[in-house]
């Protein structure tokens, strides 16, 4: 079955960096778009980044830009996120998600992972 | 980018009644919505995808319409498991945005 597993996530303090993991099994990794989603405490969900089945093509949130690099490595059916200068307001749970249809992108997401933890506090 | 405006926030109804749950973009996304329940605790999981699909495994009492700026799901008789907080979300273009969510509570 589909797994998802983020894992990198902790206390940070604000300008610091971390990288986040999701470790995907269950399906053929290579051939699926994959995205990164937050929510902060009590809030709705927002979307971060997106990154195309190889690589090729990579979009992220306005707020995120030039600080966040989503990236994958198809033969370790992993995904990551690096995210660096860390501010308060990037405090949220991160959550890996699958495109649902195989070599598209910009498709919805059918499988979620549990999500990992950020918190960005001095 | 494009807001997607969820009404209404809270709608308070009972198991066995009818729940009709707005989701109106800001501009046209063409049948490209989709719709998401969050239990607390957990990740969503997709309902509805390019306005009107459910996704695999979801209930036939979950149905979704509309096209271009407004969107409707429609859970046909709460059950139980039903109360949730539900988003809709655009893929038409990037980025892709959530609404604000409509939290369908136990009256």
């Amino acid at each position: 079955q589909v797994q998802l597993v983020e894992s990198g996530g902790g206390v940070v303090q604000p300008g610091g960096s971390l990288r986040l993991s999701c470790a995907a099994s269950g399906f053929t990794f290579s051939s699926y778009g994959m995205h990164w989603v937050r929510q902060a405490p009590g809030k709705g969900l927002e979307w971060v980044a997106f990154i195309r089945y190889d690589g090729s093509n990579k979009y992220y949130q306005d707020s995120v830009k030039g600080r966040f690099t989503i990236s994958r490595d198809n033969s370790k059916n992993t995904l990551y996120l690096q995210m660096n200068s860390l501010r308060a307001e990037d405090t949220a749970i991160y959550y890996c998600a699958k495109d649902r249809i195989a070599l598209r992108w910009g498709e919805f997401f059918d499988y979620w992972g549990q999500g990992t933890l950020v918190t960005v506090s001095s | 980018e494009i807001v997607l405006t969820q009404s209404p926030a809270t709608l308070s109804l009972s198991p066995g009644e009818r729940a009709t749950l707005s989701c109106r973009a800001s501009q046209s996304v063409s049948s490209y919505l989709g719709w998401y329940q969050q239990k607390p605790g957990q990740a969503p999981r997709l309902l509805i995808y390019d306005a009107s699909n459910r996704a695999t495994g979801i209930p036939a009492r979950f149905s979704g319409s509309g096209s271009g700026t407004d969107f409707t799901l429609t859970i046909s008789s709460l059950e139980p498991e039903d109360f949730a907080v539900y988003y809709c979300q655009h893929r038409i273009t990037w980025p892709q945005t959530f609404g604000q969510g409509t939290k369908v509570e136990i009256k």
